[in-house]
C-alpha cells in the first residue's frame, strides 16, 4: 500500500521559534499533489499550504513554508515565528486522486 | 468557518439503532467525500461522490449507506453498528476530482460513540 509518513507524533515548540514537522510518502508516480492540513482542537481540518509535484519551487504561505525533495519523497513542513495558535494536529497528505494521509503530528505551542 | 456544515456534531447510539449523519457544503462544490478519523489511524476515505453519483466505496461495510441527493448534500445512514465504528466522521468537499489536484474542505465532524 501507498503511505504517508509522519515520524514525529508529537512536537513541541517556544512562542516565536520556527519548527519543522517531518513528512515522507511512497509513490511510483511522477505527477502527484502533496498538501499539508491542519486540525485544531474544535476539529475543523483547513488546508495549511499545497505543493504541486512538478513544480520544484516550495510553496510558501505567509509563516508556512515547505521544503519539498522529490527525490527523497520526502515534504516537510516550516512553522516560522510559531504562535499559540499554531497549536494543532498536523496532517501530511499526498493525493493521486484521492488524498492519503499521515497519521498526523500534534504541535504544542509553549507561551 | 460555515462552508461545510455536518450535524449533528456529537452522537450516542446503540447497537440496534437507525441514525443518520448529514453534511451540507455552501461552496458550490461538485464532490463531497466521507472519512472516517480513529486515535492514531490516518483518515480513511470512506465514500466519494462527484456529481452526485458514487465513485468510490473504499470497502465500506454495508451498515454504512451513504446518500448523496444533489451536490450539496450527502448523507451517511448508520445501521446495527459496532463498537468499532465509534470515531468521528469527517464530511469533506471539493470542486471536482481533478485527479486529486482539487483541495478538500473539511467540515466539523460528528463525533460517534457506539455502545
Amino acid at each position: 500500500a501507498q503511505t504517508v509518513t509522519q515520524s514525529q507524533p508529537e512536537m513541541s515548540v517556544q512562542e516565536a521559534e520556527t519548527v519543522t514537522l517531518s513528512c515522507t510518502y511512497d509513490t511510483s508516480e511522477s505527477d502527484y499533489y502533496l498538501f499539508w492540513y491542519k486540525q485544531p482542537p474544535s476539529r475543523q481540518m483547513i488546508l495549511v499550504i499545497r505543493q504541486e509535484a512538478y513544480k520544484q519551487q516550495n510553496a510558501t504561505e505567509n509563516r508556512f513554508s515547505v521544503n519539498f525533495q522529490k527525490a527523497a519523497k520526502s515534504f516537510s513542513l516550516k512553522i516560522s515565528d510559531s504562535q499559540l495558535g499554531d497549536a494543532a494536529m498536523y496532517f501530511c497528505a499526498r493525493s493521486q486522486g484521492n488524498l492519503i494521509f499521515g497519521k498526523g503530528t500534534k504541535l504544542s505551542v509553549k507561551p | 468557518e460555515t462552508g461545510v456544515t455536518q450535524t449533528p456534531r456529537h452522537l450516542v447510539m446503540g447497537m440496534t439503532n437507525k441514525k443518520s449523519l448529514k453534511c451540507e457544503q455552501h461552496l458550490g462544490h461538485n464532490a463531497m467525500y466521507w472519512y472516517k478519523q480513529s486515535a492514531k489511524k490516518p483518515l480513511e476515505l470512506m465514500f466519494v461522490y462527484n456529481f452526485k453519483e458514487q465513485t468510490e466505496n473504499n470497502s465500506v461495510p454495508s451498515r454504512f449507506s451513504p446518500e448523496c441527493p444533489n451536490s450539496s448534500h450527502l448523507f451517511l445512514h448508520l445501521h446495527t453498528l459496532q463498537p468499532e465504528d465509534s470515531a468521528l466522521y469527517l464530511c469533506a468537499s471539493s470542486r471536482g476530482l481533478a485527479g486529486g489536484q482539487e483541495t478538500q474542505y473539511f467540515g466539523p465532524g460528528t463525533r460517534l460513540l457506539v455502545l
